[in-house]
């Protein structure tokens, strides 16, 4: 069964100060992990699509890595329109075959304060 | 402007009271999905729709039922409400089955089961 562990729960930072949010995997086979942003009363937003390991993907200031067992969301300098919460979830090849299913995490609740 | 609407978007109803919460979307997609949000367990599918007619079960189906009899829609059934169904409801759509594409997420839909 595939699993998405994502941490911390809740992020405060102040306005310019970088951080990096973790997001730690297991899937049989994977096809894709994928970002999304999430603000209150909203349905996800799609960010990044990262394929394998050592692939980096860049959007104003986020910056999405990967490797075999975990993603990273580096936020650079952040803005308080930055706050929302980050999910992650990962596709599995062998385990939703025919299924686009989409395991998520619980996600990140990010605060940047002005 | 290419999206996913649902309505309604709020809900408030009576336990055993039938009710279908509509998913449609303007993008020609193939692959829809419903998926419900409670705290602290993430997104979860409920069921999932590769093409017109072809559905199938997600993680948790018991309680749901859908169609696809057309390619845009693909509606939410609760046939006999429950409290435990209480919870924030999102339907998302993709391109095809099969690839590799990032899915689209409708507003939500928030439904209370008294």
């Amino acid at each position: 069964e595939d699993q998405v562990t994502q941490s911390p729960e809740a992020l405060r930072l102040q306005e310019g100060e970088s951080s990096s949010l973790n997001c730690s995997y297991t899937v049989s086979g994977l096809r894709g992990l994928f970002w999304y942003r999430q603000d209150p009363g909203k349905g996800p937003e799609f960010l990044f699509t990262l394929y394998s390991a050592g692939e980096e993907k860049e959007k104003e200031r986020l910056k999405a890595t990967l490797t075999k067992k975990e993603s990273f969301l580096h936020i650079t300098a952040p803005k308080p329109e930055d706050s929302a919460t980050y999910l992650c979830a990962v596709q599995g090849f062998i385990s939703n075959f025919g299924n686009e299913k989409l395991t998520f995490g619980t996600g990140t609740r990010l605060t940047i304060i002005p | 402007e290419a999206q996913v609407t649902q309505n309604p978007r709020y809900l408030i109803t009576v336990t055993g009271k039938k009710l279908t919460v509509t998913c449609s979307q303007n993008m020609n997609h193939e692959y829809m999905s419903w998926y419900r949000q409670d705290p602290g367990l993430g997104l979860r599918q409920i069921y999932y729709s590769m093409n017109v007619e072809v559905t199938d079960k997600g993680d948790v189906p018991e309680g749901y039922k859908v169609s696809r009899k057309e390619k845009r829609n693909f509606p939410l059934i609760l046939e006999s409400p429950s409290p435990n169904q209480t919870s924030l409801y999102f339907c998302a759509s993709s391109f095809t089955a099969g690839g590799l594409y990032e899915q689209y997420f409708g507003p939500g839909t928030r439904l209370t089961v008294t």
